[in-house]
């Protein structure tokens, strides 16, 4: 079965750092490049970053752009997403999303890991 | 980087048609053929219906069909049916030789 399961998420002070992560199995992850969506409470889906398959080509949305890093481990099967200087706005279910093999979308989702930034 | 535009809310009896619009500009759905569309439903994970503006995944029901003019493209469900009934969003790659997206602020889709 195809499967993407998030961790690291949890209630954090703004201005601190967590790392999410995104354990997939039941496909070959080395084939597929990979996303973190966001989704804050109540609200919209936000796309926040994407990575090739070789991490040779990597992108950010604006506003975290600077503060959150991702990468992956194709030895591990696994995405990161590492995120500095937290803010209020940062509040949100964070997805970890697999690109669709045959046209340009996002296919598999996880259940997210919800991040809660407040002192 | 500004959220593609959708009506907040949409709705329509059992089998009517109902149409969500998703306005754009140049640098993404007017630029690319890269229009994709997902279903929510409350406490679930999105769903993919729609890629590459118009195509179907296996299994998605031909009721969902997708199509684009200039900076606007559209998701119409046919025959609707009470389990349509969830929020859907539009997304465009904007990247320009990298990675970057675009999703569309959600439209509600009520079946009366």
């Amino acid at each position: 079965e195809v499967q993407l399961v998030e961790s690291g998420g949890g209630l954090v002070q703004p201005g601190r750092s967590l790392r999410l992560s995104c354990a997939a199995s039941g496909f070959t992850f080395d084939d597929y490049a990979m996303h973190w969506v966001r989704q804050a409470p109540g609200k919209g889906l936000e796309w926040v970053s994407g990575i090739s398959w070789n991490s040779g080509s990597i992108g950010y949305a604006d506003s975290v752009k600077g503060r959150f890093t991702i990468s992956r481990d194709n030895a591990k099967n696994s995405l990161y997403l590492q995120m500095n200087s937290l803010r209020a706005e940062d509040t949100a279910l964070y997805y970890c999303a697999k690109d669709w093999a045959l046209g340009d979308a996002f296919d598999i989702w996880g259940q997210g890991t919800m991040v809660t930034v407040s002192s | 980087q500004s959220a593609l535009t959708q009506p907040r809310s949409v709705s329509g009896s059992p089998g009517q048609s109902v149409t969500i619009s998703c306005t754009g500009t140049s640098s993404d759905v007017g630029g690319y053929n890269y229009v994709s569309w997902y279903q929510q439903h409350p406490g679930k994970a999105p769903k993919l219906m729609i890629y590459d503006v118009s195509k179907r995944p296996s299994g998605v029901p031909d009721r969902f069909s997708g199509s684009k003019s200039g900076n606007t493209a559209s998701l119409t469900i046919s025959g609707l049916q009470a389990e349509d009934e969830a929020d859907y969003y539009c997304c465009s790659y904007a990247g320009s030789y990298t990675f970057r997206y675009v999703f569309g602020t959600g439209t509600k889709v009520t079946v009366l």
